[in-house]
């Protein structure tokens, strides 16, 4: 089946530094995948996506690249703010089976603390 | 139109009891999803509809779960004989045709005694 896999958290930072969250997946076909976020006491909101090979995401100085040579969705961003803190959840959308309808998979999460 | 809205945001019930939950997506969005979060963990995906169609239904999904979508508009979800294990917090997403964009309503907690 689908799944995803993100590197464990907390992350801890301070402001300014450099983040990189980890995601890797296993899926049927060709998914779209996508970053999520949940700021505290918030609901999930979609951070960035890509539908294909090659495609690079990118909101508010985050980025990822889908790379299907490795299966991964790294989540990346040069330069950290303490507004940043948050869980970020990596997910992909895919078919369940051949011909079956598009299934989300979410990963755990990983949380980011920013400290100033 | 202001997003994905759900209620109750809470729910206390005591275990053996009957709970439902409601969610009214985006207006113009036909795709409606139900998860469970539970805590330390990403949204597990529980069923989906296109439509008043439910299309979907996870393995996790056991017969006390049941979902409702009558008119393609808000849908329902109910948990019956509700146990303690029931408790988390269960998410409404919703999505344009033809996209895989979800929009996430706030959630009710479901807490079980």
């Amino acid at each position: 089946g689908n799944s995803v896999t993100q590197m464990e958290g907390p992350v801890t930072l301070s402001e300014e530094a450099f983040l990189t969250i980890n995601c890797t997946y296993t899926a049927t076909g060709y998914p779209s995948l996508f970053w999520y976020v949940q700021y505290p006491g918030e609901g999930l909101q979609l951070l960035l996506k890509a539908t294909k090979a090659d495609d690079k995401g990118s909101n508010k100085g985050f980025e990822a690249t889908y790379r299907k040579e490795t299966t991964s969705f790294h989540l990346e961003k040069g330069s950290v703010q303490v507004s940043d803190s948050a869980v970020y959840f990596c997910a992909l959308s895919a078919a369940a089976s051949s011909g079956g309808s598009y299934i989300p998979t979410f990963g755990r999460g990983t949380s980011l603390i920013v400290h100033p | 139109d202001t997003g994905v809205s759900q209620n109750p945001r809470h729910k206390i019930t005591k275990r053996g009891q009957n709970v439902t939950f409601r969610c009214d997506p985006i207006s113009e969005h036909n795709r409606l999803y139900w998860y469970r979060q539970t805590l330390g963990q990403g949204p597990e995906f529980l069923t989906y509809f296109q439509n008043e169609a439910q299309l979907e239904k996870s393995r996790l999904l056991s017969d006390r779960f049941s979902a409702e979508r009558p008119k393609g508009s808000f849908s329902t979800l109910e948990i019956q004989r509700t146990e303690q294990g029931d408790s988390a917090m269960y998410l409404c997403a919703s999505s344009f045709p033809g996209s895989h964009e979800q929009f996430f309503g706030p959630g009710t907690r479901l807490t079980v005694l």
